[in-house]
């Protein structure tokens, strides 16, 4: 299987900051890595797709980079309601994975 | 839009099968694979399996022995069963439609059910 894993697993941050999320995979997993946002009693809603997709109705604050083994998830300006726990994951190969989620609290 | 509505029993004794069905709404059935999540308390999201409309399964390894993922292409709708279940088998269960492109390769689980809590005791 492959591995996932996230840093930071939990930080504090202001509304207006830029926050960063890094998800480091076990082997090289290309351009397959999504991101996921869920909010506390919801169900996870995908954010970003194939490493940097913007998934359709997501605001724009959201982008993503990486390949290969090392991803980014950033907030240009973190908003009221983007703090929630966030979810990497890789669709390379099955068994799908996902990262333990890197919980975003307000400061 | 593609909804998803997702029940099945909510607690059950050690031992017994958790069953759980999802019925797709407002899209096409084809295309796609159908997976099953689950989400222990407090803890991350853990991939139990998948289904496409034509019956091919993918189950997770840690899992696939006792895991059966079913399909009813006639009612839109696919089901989940996890046979012996432990107090390990608390969590909440979710359906999703996974998201593919023209090759068939997928990029993240894009509909989500609301998600249904099963509790495992005795």
């Amino acid at each position: 299987d492959i591995q996932m894993t996230q840093s930071p697993s939990s930080l504090s941050a202001s509304v207006g900051d830029r926050v960063t999320i890094t998800c480091r995979a076990s082997q090289s997993i290309t351009s397959y890595l999504n991101w996921y946002q869920q909010r506390p009693g919801k169900a996870p809603k995908l954010l970003i797709f194939a490493a940097s997709s913007l998934q359709s109705g997501v605001p724009s604050r959201f982008s993503g980079s990486g390949s290969g083994t090392d991803f980014t998830l950033t907030i240009s300006s973190l908003q009221p309601e983007d703090f929630a726990t966030y979810y990497c994951q890789q669709s390379y190969s099955t068994p799908w994975t996902f990262g333990q989620g890197t919980k975003v609290e307000i400061k | 839009q593609v909804q998803l509505q997702q029940w099945g029993a909510g607690l059950l004794k050690p031992s017994e099968t958790l069953s759980l069905t999802c019925a797709v709404y407002g899209g096409s059935f084809s295309g796609h694979y159908w997976s099953w999540i689950r989400q222990p308390p407090g803890k991350g999201l853990e991939w139990i399996g998948e289904i496409n409309h034509s019956g091919s399964t993918n189950y997770n390894p840690s899992l696939k022995s006792r895991v059966t993922i079913s399909i009813d292409t006639s009612k839109n709708q696919f089901s989940l069963k996890l046979s012996s279940v432990t107090a390990a088998a608390t969590a909440v269960y979710y359906c999703v439609r996974v998201q593919n492109d023209y090759t068939g390769q997928s990029h993240g689980m894009d509909v989500w059910g609301q998600g249904t809590t099963v509790t495992v005791s005795s």
